[in-house]
């Protein structure tokens, strides 16, 4: 059974940053890339940032890029993303997302996903 | 970006009808369209990929049809357990982008 279980959210201030991860367990880790979705309180889904199976090729919405960094690492089956450079409209409930593409390339769906971990910026 | 809009909205139907929700691309994306469905309080779950297909162990009353620009999902037999918020996501373009949900709510 395909399990993801994201950690590391909470309340941080405007500039400030998190480490969110994401523990994975219930298929072979490096065979999929990985990716996380965020979703502001009361709004739609907004795809944030992907990572391929080996970790050599990372992708990065526009509004993210430059503050996030998004990593993994295969021997702990772990994903995470580095949120620095926090604003208010980064507040969200992140998910990761299993890619649904075989062989660690990307496609930017996701088949499986954890509960989320919240990420509240104020000050 | 290639902008996802969904229509309706919001839908408001009874236990035992028949849906149907649209998804429409502002540019071409071949198949590459998902469907999930998202609870209150909960993670998405991916319904359907490639249009058509049917993720392993959602039930059949789910479909989803389309190519290029034009996508629909038909829900059968509605049930409590349904009613919920639904969204398509295209991952032809970059970035994936998403429709704005539409909200299925009982009547």
């Amino acid at each position: 059974e395909v399990q993801l279980l994201e950690s590391g959210g909470g309340l941080v201030q405007p500039g400030g940053s998190l480490r969110l991860s994401c523990a994975a367990s219930g298929f072979t880790f490096t065979s999929y890339a990985m990716n996380w979705v965020r979703q502001a309180p009361g709004k739609g889904l907004e795809w944030v940032s992907a990572i391929s199976g080996s970790g050599g090729s990372t992708y990065y919405v526009d509004s993210v890029r430059g503050r996030f960094i998004i990593s993994r690492d295969n021997s702990k089956n772990t994903l995470y993303l580095q949120v620095n450079s926090l604003r208010a409209e980064d507040t969200a409930v992140y998910y990761c997302a299993k890619d649904r593409a075989k062989r660690g390339t990307y496609s930017g769906s996701g088949d499986y996903w954890g509960q989320g971990t919240l990420v509240t910026v104020s000050s | 970006d290639i902008q996802m809009t969904q229509s309706p909205s919001s839908l408001s139907a009874s236990v035992g009808d028949r849906v149907t929700i649209t998804c429409r691309a502002s540019q071409g994306i071949s198949n590459s369209l998902a469907w999930f469905q998202q609870r209150p309080g909960k993670a998405p779950k991916s319904l359907i990929y490639a249009a058509s297909s049917l993720e392993s162990g959602v039930p059949s009353k789910f479909s989803g049809s389309g190519s290029g620009t034009d996508f629909t999902l038909t829900i059968t037999s509605l049930q409590p357990e349904d009613f919920a918020t639904y969204y398509c996501q295209q991952y032809n373009g970059f970035p994936p982008t998403f429709g704005q949900g539409t909200k299925l709510e009982i009547k």
